[in-house]
């Protein structure tokens, strides 16, 4: 099992949806998520970071974390077509405090 | 403030051959790391240094290695390139004081080894 999981679509999504992001993790006792965008090409930039249970908002993006299920997502409104990218989760491991991170969702965001 | 820079953006390599990726970062970051990066895989960490004078393995260390004789600098070195070193290698820092912790990427280098 991966540490860090995530569907690597493609999710293609029209303009102006909810785009949703899945990430499982393995580590139970992990404590920091984070979500990174990544264009073709380009290196990960960081969207957002969550700590703890609950929905985390900024701007368009919300983070949600259920650490019972070891889940979180990233749910993206209003989709722009410059959203489309490969967006990769990443969990902090709790001891050495290494980064996993998930292959990547590919999203599209048509016009 | 330029943060993280890489060299070489690209390299084309004969299997063999000894190979230095460079990075430096300008945020004084104590923490930095080296991923590789391949299809379907992910991100995958080779090496790290929490601090300058210090390093650690990360999932994928074979056939690489590190050293931090100074805060900026973290190079990363291939003795021998295999083609399967073929990868596109990002390099990261953080600044592990803060709390924080956000690692903050290069802009990559695409290694072919041949």
């Amino acid at each position: 099992q991966k540490e860090v999981e995530q569907n690597s679509g493609p999710l293609s999504v029209p303009e102006g949806a909810i785009a949703s992001l899945n990430c499982t993790y393995s580590d139970r006792v992990s404590q920091s998520f984070f979500w990174y965008r990544q264009y073709s090409g380009k290196s990960p930039e960081l969207i957002m970071s969550i700590y703890s249970n609950g929905d985390k908002e900024d701007g368009r993006f919300t983070a949600q974390l259920n650490k019972a299920s070891q889940y979180v997502s990233l749910l993206i409104r209003d989709s722009q077509p410059s959203d489309s990218a490969t967006y990769l989760c990443a969990v902090k491991k709790p001891v050495t405090r290494d980064m996993r991170f998930g292959a990547g969702t590919r999203l599209t965001v048509k016009p | 403030i330029a943060g993280i820079t890489q060299a070489p953006t690209s390299q084309i390599l004969a299997a063999g051959r000894r190979m230095t990726l460079r990075c430096t970062q300008d945020m004084r970051h104590n923490a930095m790391y080296w991923y590789r990066q391949d299809l379907g895989l992910g991100l995958r960490l080779i090496h790290y240094s929490n601090t300058a004078g210090t390093t650690g393995k990360g999932e994928v260390p074979d056939g690489y290695s590190v050293s931090r004789a100074n805060t900026d600098d973290f190079p990363l070195t291939l003795a021998s390139a295999v083609p399967s070193q073929t990868s596109v290698y990002f390099c990261a820092s953080s600044d592990r004081g803060t709390g924080d912790d956000t690692q903050y990427f290069g802009p990559g280098t695409r290694l072919t080894v041949l």
